[in-house]
């Protein structure tokens, strides 16, 4: 079964505006981790935010939001003010506890077009 | 440069040949990780270390794979026997153990195109 999924295979967004790229995960262990990635074009993974299973806020980093909903199990990314630079292949990851062996695992990805 | 560097960055080979990968993680990193990815898909999970034990490895690595971190510093991934499926991107990463929150550091990848 898949524990990452990313339904979004693509998505489009106009410069400046905001975008949710969604993510949901499947796990019985109490104890994970959430990630998300970039990747550009040119192949590195970009680390940009992370929620822990037991925080209570969702996370923040500049122009990047993690829309944590628990009971829902979803972790969608909201990306405010997308410029150009942003467009890129999105990946979601999850990192479980003792169950997963602390391994992180990732969905299958969204590709974000930022267009002009 | 403190961050986890692969080795080669781009690699061809034919068919049957063997091929070695290397991963320097970032120093005081004690877990590393391999993943594969190909076009278009996010990294798949082979296998991972801690120090120098290999924790787990996924049903993904064929008996033709085998990893090693001797010392428990760089890694290496050893492909035997290629096949043209092999062809993809390698991916190696570094984290802390043991802890939830810290995220893997990601070297730039090996490139495998097998011909």
């Amino acid at each position: 079964a898949q524990k990452i999924t990313q339904t979004q295979p693509g998505m489009f967004v106009q410069e400046k505006e905001a975008v949710t790229l969604d993510c949901t995960y499947d796990t019985s262990d109490p104890s994970y981790g959430l990630f998300w990635y970039k990747q550009p074009s040119s192949g590195e993974m970009i680390f940009l935010i992370y929620q822990g299973s037991y925080d209570q806020q969702n996370a923040t980093e500049g122009r990047y939001s993690l829309n944590f909903q628990k009971a829902r199990k979803s972790a969608n990314l909201v990306i405010s003010a997308s410029q150009l630079g942003d467009s890129a292949m999105y990946f979601c990851a999850m990192r479980e506890g003792t169950e997963g062996g602390f391994k992180t695992i990732f969905g299958a990805g969204t590709r974000l077009f930022v267009k002009a | 440069d403190t961050g986890v560097s692969q080795n080669p960055r781009h690699k061809i080979t034919k068919r049957g040949q063997n091929v070695t990968f290397r991963c320097d993680p970032i120093s005081e990193h004690n877990r590393l990780y391999w993943y594969r990815q190909t076009l278009g898909q996010g990294p798949e999970f082979l296998t991972y270390f801690q120090n120098e034990a290999q924790l787990e490895k996924s049903r993904l690595l064929s008996d033709r794979f085998s990893a090693e971190r001797p010392k428990g510093s760089f890694s290496t991934l050893e492909i035997q026997r290629t096949e043209q499926g092999d062809s993809a991107m390698y991916l190696c990463a570094s984290s802390l153990v043991g802890a939830i929150r810290t995220e893997a550091f990601f070297g730039q990848g090996t490139r495998l195109t097998v011909v």
